[in-house]
């Protein structure tokens, strides 16, 4: 199983600030099976990023994601408050299970 | 567009098996193009994939639950279901639905379901 492990566990920022989240994955993802998402309380997790880089449909363009094999990140410039938001790495490669990693917090400081 | 809707009894006792069904609508759950997969969100060990089952019949589920799940798919009514039987306290939690693309370099989950809280109780 491939563990993936972000960091930090929360980030406190001020609407404006740039956001760096990281992702690690135990094992070499490739450049093309890695996803973000964002999940707002009681709300299911929105794709934001898949294949390590692109945008989904609707994203707005303060949003990138950048990375392969083992080391990966999501970036935020600008952070809107709408933005602040618990985010999720997810590996959809062929080493099933698919796993996701335990979160990042973005909370306003 | 492409909804999915969780339902089923949102509490369950222990060692009793717990039934979800994933109501698919704005596309064809016959569709040979994706898979219909099953996760979990708790607060002890946030988002777990639980399975996928396709429209073929067949499934992959996850190894840590692979003796306690069957996915199912009913394509007549355009949906698919969730059984886990012996459960306990620790299969609490948020049970979320999604469609992922059958190609491998599309096979993130996108869209989900709005989640659907089942809680393991006496």
């Amino acid at each position: 199983e491939i563990v993936l492990t972000q960091s930090p566990g929360t980030l406190s920022l001020s609407p404006g600030q740039r956001a760096t989240l990281s992702c690690r994955a135990s094992q070499n993802v490739g450049s093309k099976y890695l996803a973000w998402y964002q999940q707002k309380p009681g709300q299911a997790p929105r794709l934001l990023i898949y294949g390590a880089s692109s945008r989904a449909t609707g994203i707005p363009d303060r949003f990138s994601g950048s990375g392969s094999g083992t080391d990966f990140t999501l970036t935020i410039i600008r952070l809107e408050p709408e933005d602040f938001a618990v985010y999720y790495c997810q590996q959809y490669g062929s080493t099933l299970p698919w796993t996701f990693g335990q979160g990042t917090k973005v909370e306003v400081k | 567009q492409v909804h999915l809707r969780e339902s089923g009894p949102g509490l369950v006792k222990p060692s009793q098996t717990l039934a979800l069904t994933c109501n698919v609508s704005g596309d064809s759950i016959s569709s040979e193009k994706y898979y219909w997969n099953w996760i979990r969100q708790s607060p002890g060990k946030g988002l777990e994939w639980i399975g996928y089952v396709h429209s073929s019949g067949n499934t992959h589920y996850n190894p840590s639950l692979k003796s306690r799940v069957t996915m199912s798919a009913d394509t007549s009514k355009n949906h698919f279901s969730l059984r886990m039987t012996s459960v306990t306290a620790a299969d609490t939690a948020v049970y979320f639905c999604a469609r992922s693309s059958l190609e491998p370099t599309t096979r993130w989950f996108d869209p989900w379901g709005q989640g659907l809280l089942v809680t393991v109780s006496s």
